[in-house]
């Protein structure tokens, strides 16, 4: 079964610092990938996505994120975190159709930040 | 553009009641999907439908219904809540085709008493 696994369910950083938020999927083909944060108290914000190409990725936010197929991952990177990036965040993976279809999500790493 | 539009935003419910959660897209999206997210586990899947009148589990469907009698709606009902259902509900819609995220509504937070 398909299956998102988000190793550290809290990280504490101090601002300024670099950010590095693990993800690792299980998925046979070639997987559709996403990143989401959620405030408290809100909804879900897209930051970035693979669907192919680049294994790059550039979001929102200053967010990046980097699809490696031979480890199954998909981690999320800050070079320098700011206060107001404290969240949960979410890695998902698109099952079916185009992209952003049936979603298998981890189950979140709270990130936060120490000024 | 509205999106995707749930409602209500905040809900309490007695054990045994039952209610719906309604979902409306404006974006002409096939695919629509109901999610629960629960403290430490992430989003998980409820029902999800590729179209009107197909309608699908995912992977917590017990104690919950759905049918999609038009483009724009899917409703989730619960018919006799259950305090296991307290949760925070999300809908999402997407084209079926086509490279594109997810666009989720604001979410309802349900409490089952």
């Amino acid at each position: 079964a398909q299956s998102v696994t988000q190793p550290d369910i809290h990280i504490t950083v101090s601002e300024g610092a670099s950010l590095e938020l693990r993800c690792n999927y299980s998925y046979g083909a070639t997987p559709y990938l996403f990143w989401y944060v959620q405030s408290p108290g809100q909804g879900l914000q897209l930051l970035l996505k693979y669907f192919s190409g680049d294994t790059l990725v550039q979001g929102i936010k200053g967010f990046e994120a980097e699809f490696k197929r031979s480890q199954s991952s998909f981690n999320l990177r800050k070079p320098s975190v700011h206060w107001s990036d404290a969240a949960e965040y979410f890695c998902a993976v698109g099952l079916l159709g185009g992209g952003g279809n049936k979603l298998t999500f981890g189950t979140g790493t709270q990130l936060k930040v120490e000024l | 553009n509205a999106g995707v539009t749930q409602t209500p935003k905040f809900q309490v419910l007695k054990t045994g009641q039952s209610m719906t959660l309604q979902c409306a897209q404006d974006m002409n999206h096939e695919y629509m999907s109901w999610y629960r997210q629960d403290p430490g586990m992430g989003l998980r899947l409820i029902h999800y439908s590729v179209g009107a009148g197909i309608t699908d589990q995912g992977e917590v469907p017990n104690g919950y219904n759905v049918s999609r009698s038009t483009t724009e709606d899917f409703p989730l009902r619960l018919l006799s809540a259950a305090p296991s259902q307290t949760s925070v509900y999300f809908c999402a819609s997407t084209p079926l085709t086509g490279r594109t995220e997810a666009f989720f509504g604001q979410g309802t937070r349900l409490t089952v008493v």
